[in-house]
């Protein structure tokens, strides 16, 4: 059975750093993308970001540019999400999310539980 | 950037079709995938590019998609359906996804 589980999530406050993890089992990520969905309290889903399977592609949305990496390590089948500069907004569950990727763009076919992230002080 | 549009709610009859629409420019040119989120659960994909389905996805769920709409059409619509649908594609290196639609089946 496919398992995402992501790690990491907490209190966090503005201005910090956090860094999610998302281990996989059940699959090989090493043929997949790998991306990140948020969703903030009481709203809709967020594409964060994403990173084809041999991390030569790399993707982030306008409002986490220059403050979230992505990346991954196909050995330990595991993504990772490294946020700093924290701001209130980025109040979230945050999902890990596989897909295949290639021309028809990125999807998400399996999903984790997700990490809740609270920016506040 | 582009943005996806769906209506905040759609209502369905127990057993009948239920239709939920997403609308973009020329979004019929793209390829378009809808989820269904419950309550405190995470996503689970159930159209993929336009007019798949994922395995285990019933075949009361297809997708189609054509000039400035989208549409995600639930046949026999059952109580266990009452959800949350987002439509999301990929446009300029960036994923989108539709504000989210709340089905309710009465």
């Amino acid at each position: 059975e496919f398992q995402l589980v992501e790690s990491g999530g907490g209190l966090v406050k503005p201005g910090g750093s956090l860094r999610l993890s998302c281990a996989v089992s059940g699959f090989t990520i090493s043929s997949y993308s790998m991306n990140w969905v948020r969703q903030a309290p009481g709203k809709g889903l967020e594409w964060v970001s994403s990173i084809n399977s041999g991390s030569r592609y790399i993707y982030y949305a306008d409002s986490v540019k220059g403050r979230f990496t992505i990346s991954r390590d196909n050995a330990r089948n595991s993504l990772y999400l490294q946020m700093n500069s924290l701001r209130a907004e980025d109040t979230a569950v945050y999902f890990c999310a596989s897909g295949p990727g290639g021309t028809t763009g990125y999807y998400f076919d399996y999903w984790g539980q997700g990490s809740l992230v609270t920016v506040s002080s | 950037s582009y943005e996806l549009t769906q209506p905040l709610s759609v209502s369905v009859a127990l057993g009948q079709t239920a239709r939920i629409t997403c609308g973009g420019g020329n979004i019929g040119g793209k390829s378009v995938h809808w989820y269904q989120q419950k309550p405190g659960q995470a996503p689970v994909l159930v159209i993929y590019i336009n007019n798949n389905r994922p395995s285990g996805i019933p075949e009361r769920f297809s997708g189609s998609n054509s000039g400035n709409t989208a549409t995600l059409t639930i046949s026999r619509a059952q109580v266990g359906d009452e959800a949350d649908y987002y439509c999301q594609l990929w446009d300029s290196s960036t994923g989108v996804f539709g504000g989210g639609t709340k089905l309710t089946v009465l």
